[in-house]
């Protein structure tokens, strides 16, 4: 298995544009979680997914971010409009068990907004 | 509310040495505790995990330890490798939660 894939690796956007991140999780990982990490902040988790049906989306800062997941195989992370502060890594990982024994996390995709 | 310490935030230590990282919790209700390493650049790879009826684990160099009533881990590496420089994040997943990471300490072993 390839592990969890990421897209893009990088985006550099400008302010007020939608960006959209995109993660194909593991074959037979049924659950799918979004971290972002900022120096800040380190490591938040902002949503995740089991068997395709978000469960806890607490962690999502505001309206402007939203995820979907339309089947097993693809999740999505749009940031509509996106702002400075939104620059972070984004990471996506997935499991057989929720809690934690098993993640792989995708190698992130370092979004900068200008 | 569940925060997660750890210390410290960076450590330099020769190649060869033993060495300990240190994680705190300041709720001691949790399922478990994980550590993870994160190498530049890159996702988060699972290194140990320690259930909440559990005292220890073990992986190769690698020991992690828990004190759940004191709200304390530790991560063990012995006979340090350069191969170790990354960054090792503490994370607990409280009852019926989710994981919550520390900031992590930032390991360099010079040779």
């Amino acid at each position: 298995d390839a592990g969890v894939i990421q897209s893009p690796r990088h985006e550099v956007t400008e302010m007020g544009q939608e960006v959209t991140l995109r993660c194909k999780p593991i074959s037979g990982h049924d659950y799918l979680f979004w971290y972002r990490q900022t120096m800040m902040r380190g490591l938040e988790l902002l949503i995740y997914f089991n068997n395709n049906v978000p469960i806890d989306d607490s962690g999502m800062p505001e309206d402007r971010f939203s995820a979907k997941m339309p089947n097993a195989s693809f999740s999505t992370l749009k940031i509509q409009p996106s702002e400075p502060r939104d620059s972070a890594v984004y990471f996506c990982a997935s499991s057989q068990d929720r809690g934690g024994y098993g993640y792989t996390f995708g190698s992130g995709t370092r979004l900068t907004v200008v | 509310k569940q925060e997660v310490t750890q210390i410290p935030a960076a450590l330099s230590v020769p190649e060869g040495e033993n060495l300990v990282l240190n994680c705190s919790f300041t709720d001691s209700a949790i399922y478990n505790l994980q550590w993870f390493r994160q190498d530049p650049g890159k996702g988060l790879t699972s290194l140990l995990l320690i259930q909440s009826s559990q005292r220890e684990q073990t992986s190769g160099r690698l020991n992690a330890s828990l004190d759940k009533s004191s709200g304390r881990s530790t991560l063990y590496i012995a006979a340090s490798q350069p191969g170790d420089s990354a960054t090792y994040l503490c994370a607990v997943r409280p009852r019926g939660g989710k994981l919550i990471f520390g900031q992590g300490t930032e390991l360099s072993v010079k040779p």
